[in-house]
């Protein structure tokens, strides 16, 4: 099956710096990615969805200037966390849709995010 | 109304059980149905997809979705201990962009 890695898996950061996140489809080329948020035994919250060359879409709630996201190549979608607090800790997860393949997203393995 | 309904549990089952997991939806339009895996601490896992309605079988796991019902279900056969994860419903439709989420059902299967 489709490969989505993500990079870093973990990360502890203080208060008030920024985190990249990236993502990136191994073995196919995804126009559309996705960003997650989950908390503890909830379920995917959708933050994002990224389109290569273009800029991503927001739900409702996120904050694009909080979260940036850069799709820069068919293959890598970043996730920019910018001035974090420890509210925004939480379990970061990108997707991608693949291309021709119903409408399924393959899931990356997530990065946890600890803002002290 | 949430547009997708799935009981969060815990299920918990002795191995060996069927175990029959189950989402109910409100929107008719969704044709794509998905069933993801996620252990903990991991990003989901697709185990399959069905377009329409009808059955799908993979090795232990069939999916069955039906339309008129707006019900769909993933059923697990001779449940073993590293089923035990969180199961999560998706569906979507043709020519949408979002797919929709369940809250997930944690399975537990026991030795």
């Amino acid at each position: 099956g489709a490969v989505v890695s993500q990079h870093p898996s973990r990360v502890i950061c203080k208060s008030g710096t920024s985190v990249k996140i990236e993502c990136r489809s191994l073995d196919f080329q995804a126009t559309t990615m996705f960003w997650y948020r989950q908390f503890p035994k909830q379920s995917l919250m959708l933050m994002a969805t990224s389109n290569e060359g273009s800029k991503a879409t927001y739900e409702q709630g996120v904050e694009k200037d909080k979260f940036l996201i850069n799709h820069a190549s068919l293959t890598l979608s970043t996730l920019t966390v910018t001035s974090a607090h420890p509210e925004d800790s939480s379990f970061y997860i990108c997707s991608a849709r693949v291309p021709g393949v119903a409408d399924t997203q393959y899931f990356g393995p997530g990065t946890r995010l600890t803002v002290l | 109304q949430k547009e997708v309904e799935q009981d969060p549990g815990p299920l918990s089952v002795p191995e060996g059980a069927i175990v029959s997991l189950n989402c109910t939806y409100s929107n008719s339009a969704f044709q794509y149905f998905m069933w993801y895996r996620q252990y903990s601490r991991k990003g989901p896992e697709l185990l399959m997809y069905t377009y329409s309605s009808g059955n799908k079988e993979d090795g232990r796991f069939t999916a069955q979705v039906d339309k008129s019902s707006k019900y769909i279900s993933l059923f697990i056969r001779d449940s073993q201990p590293s089923d035990s994860a969180t199961y999560l419903c998706a569906m979507s439709y043709t020519g949408g962009f979002k797919t929709i989420f369940g809250a997930g059902t944690r399975l537990f299967v026991k030795a």
